[in-house]
């Protein structure tokens, strides 16, 4: 049973310019989770979505930044005209949804913005 | 909200000795609390969780304890490795539809030979 999967592992992006961030869930979980980790820093929460619908996006900026998890496919953290300040790792989480709250973490996507 | 506090922030232990790292909550509707270690470069790992039925829980070298009166658990590892050495994270929940993990701030355990 494969775990999270993320890719890719390490992306750099010219400012100005997109990035695209993809997370897989394990085998039977339905919900995911986004979180940022800057340099010497604790995980901060983004966006906690279920297939086609996002729960709370509370952590999210609210320009440049969105999230999906479509019927198929991977769950997409998408950074429109990405700028210095977003450089970081991004983390996502998997859980077999409510009542079963046990989330596993992907490797990582390491962005960085030159 | 729920916000997570957690102490020490860096941790220095000879190897073999225990380790001991707190955390505070501040929801008292948060029932599931893990805890995550996480190696230079890698994502946090899930090692040990507890819900808020039961009181303490362990696992070979590590366990957990909850003291929901107080609202702080820890974690305690004993007879510590090198191996050891990573940052914990400490998170709480409330184990129902919409609600997110709020981590604590991180711990740096170095296991020194």
């Amino acid at each position: 049973n494969a775990g999270v999967m993320q890719n890719p592992r390490h992306l750099v992006r010219r400012r100005g310019q997109e990035a695209r961030l993809r997370c897989s869930p394990m085998k039977g979980h339905s919900h995911v989770y986004w979180y940022r980790q800057l340099p010497e820093e604790g995980l901060k929460f983004m966006v906690y979505l279920q297939k086609e619908n996002i729960i709370d996006e509370s952590g999210m900026p609210k320009e440049r930044f969105s999230a999906e998890f479509p019927k198929e496919g991977p769950s997409i953290l998408r950074i429109q005209q990405v700028v210095r300040g977003d450089s970081a790792a991004y983390f996502c989480a998997s859980s077999p949804g409510t009542g079963q709250t046990e989330a596993f973490f992907g490797q990582g996507t390491r962005l960085t913005v030159v | 909200g729920e916000n997570v506090e957690q102490h020490p922030s860096t941790l220095s232990v000879q190897e073999g000795d225990s380790a001991v790292i707190k955390c505070t909550y501040s929801d008292s509707a948060s029932n599931y609390f893990p805890w995550y270690k996480q190696e230079l470069g890698k994502g946090p790992q899930l090692i040990i969780d507890i819900r808020s039925n039961v009181g303490e829980k362990k696992d070979q070298r590590i366990a957990v304890t909850l003291n929901k009166t107080a609202k702080h658990f820890s974690l305690h590892i004993t007879e510590t490795q090198p191996e050891d050495s990573a940052v914990y994270f400490c998170a709480a929940i409330v184990d129902n539809y919409g609600q997110n993990f709020v981590f604590g701030p991180g711990t740096r355990l170095s296991v020194l030979p």
